[in-house]
């Protein structure tokens, strides 16, 4: 069975400086990967994605992620933080085989605080 | 702009009521999905639909029941027998269920509290 695991709960980082959110996954096969980040009472609001090709990929609102494989890791960066950044992000995975639903499975979440 | 929209945003439910929780999107997707997001525990899915007239459990559908009869509509009826129904609840969508490189849209979620 497909997981994934954000294994910090917060994240704390000063305006200015790089951040990163962890993540790392379980799948049988080739992984679909994605981050989701979600403000205060709102939903979640896609970043980027990881299907195949260049293992660092370019997302929204200056984010990229590095995928991998040898780690089973895929954690979110962003080169310099910034106050409105302050969310929490999901990392989710989606394993591909043929036919029917194919289920997403989404980590528990990592708090991100940046400060001013 | 294409969206879901979800209503309302805050719901309270007095013992023994059943109350449904509306979904609406116009983005022309086929799948549709409600989940529960509780504190700490992600997001688990409650029932998802690929298509018009037809649904399926997911991962914690006891106390919760559905219905797909339009594309664009998919509520989520939390019933009486859900007997921690307090959540935050999400519902999303995707353009067919086999589109399996393609994110999810969500909308603002409703949340659920008991009086």
């Amino acid at each position: 069975a497909q997981s994934v695991a954000q294994p910090e709960d917060q994240v704390n980082v000063a305006e200015g400086n790089p951040l990163t959110v962890k993540c790392t996954y379980s799948v049988s096969g080739n992984p679909y990967l994605f981050w989701y980040v979600q403000y205060p009472n709102r939903g979640l609001q896609f970043l980027l994605k990881y299907i195949t090709g260049d293992n660092l990929v370019k997302g929204s609102y200056g984010f990229e992620a590095e995928f991998n494989k040898s780690q089973t890791s895929f954690h979110l960066k962003k080169p310099s933080a910034l106050v409105s950044d302050s969310a929490l992000y999901f990392c989710a995975v989606r394993e591909p085989n043929s036919g029917g639903y194919q289920k997403v499975t989404f980590g528990t979440g990592t708090k991100l605080q940046v400060i001013p | 702009d294409g969206g879901i929209t979800q209503s309302p945003k805050y719901l309270f439910r007095k013992e023994g009521q059943n109350v449904t929780l509306s979904c609406e999107q116009n983005l022309n997707h086929d799948a549709m999905y409600w989940y529960r997001q509780d504190p700490g525990q992600g997001l688990r899915l409650i029932y998802y639909s690929q298509i018009v007239n037809d649904f399926q459990k997911g991962d914690i559908a006891e106390g919760y029941s559905v219905s797909r009869e339009k594309k664009e509509s998919f509520p989520l009826t939390v019933t009486s027998a859900q007997k921690n129904p307090t959540a935050f609840y999400l519902c999303a969508s995707t353009l067919g269920a086999g589109a399996f490189n393609q994110p999810q849209h969500f909308g603002d979620g409703t949340r659920l509290s008991i009086l």
